[in-house]
């Protein structure tokens, strides 16, 4: 089946630096991946969308600077939290869509938990 | 408005019987696709099952099926001979163009 995976899993560090989380499509290639944060018992909210080769499209009220996403070859996309403050920490979750799959299904990576000092 | 809600905040389940998760949805377009996902403690979301708005049949997937009522708009999720291991979040969710969107989730707990 399609896999995704997300590094890294953990993540603690300090107020005012960055972190850097990778997001890749193990077995097949996605144009397309999408970027959610989830607080705990809640619902997934999309971020942004990374398109490969072209800009992400951030959702409302998503701070492009503040979470840079970088999509650059058709496995991997990237999303750095420039400056993390503590009410950034969060549950980071990454998808990747699959074109060849039926109803284009989103297959999603493990996560990343953040903890911001 | 292109919505998706689930009303069941929490279920419980005797082990080895069979559950029904509420989905309902509202969209205008006539091409969609609905899914659900399952999200245990560790927090990786699982692809279940897929239903498209112009399949004439309900998905089924192994133990899973979708109770899929097109009139009605609802697309419940249907686990039978529920197993410890069912116990976990499970979301329904929406495929608009470009993005998925996720219904509030429903904690379902499987009792031995």
């Amino acid at each position: 089946g399609a896999v995704v995976s997300q590094h890294p899993s953990w993540v603690i560090c300090k107020s005012g630096t960055s972190v850097k989380i990778e997001c890749r499509s193990l077995d097949f290639q996605a144009t397309t991946m999408f970027w959610y944060r989830q607080f705990p018992k809640q619902s997934l909210m999309l971020m942004a969308t990374s398109n490969e080769g072209s800009k992400a499209t951030y959702e409302q009220g998503v701070e492009k600077d503040k979470f840079l996403i970088n999509h650059a070859s058709l496995t991997l996309s990237t999303l750095t939290v420039t400056s993390a403050h503590p009410e950034d920490s969060s549950f980071y979750i990454c998808s990747a869509r699959d074109l060849g799959r039926e109803g284009e299904t989103q297959y999603f990576g493990p996560g990343t938990r953040l903890l911001v000092l | 408005a292109q919505k998706i809600t689930q009303t069941q905040p929490g279920m419980f389940v005797q082990e080895k019987e069979a559950v029904t998760l509420d989905c309902t949805y509202d969209t205008s377009d006539p091409s969609y696709g609905l899914f659900w996902y399952k999200q245990p403690s560790s927090g990786e979301m699982i692809f279940l099952i897929y239903q498209g708005s112009y399949d004439q049949q309900n998905a089924t997937e192994g133990r899973y099926s979708l109770n899929f009522q097109k009139a009605r708009k609802s697309a419940n999720l249907v686990i039978s001979a529920s197993q410890l291991g069912d116990s976990a979040m499970y979301f329904c969710a929406m495929r608009l163009p470009g993005k998925l969107i996720f219904g509030q989730g429903t904690t379902l707990q499987v009792k031995p």
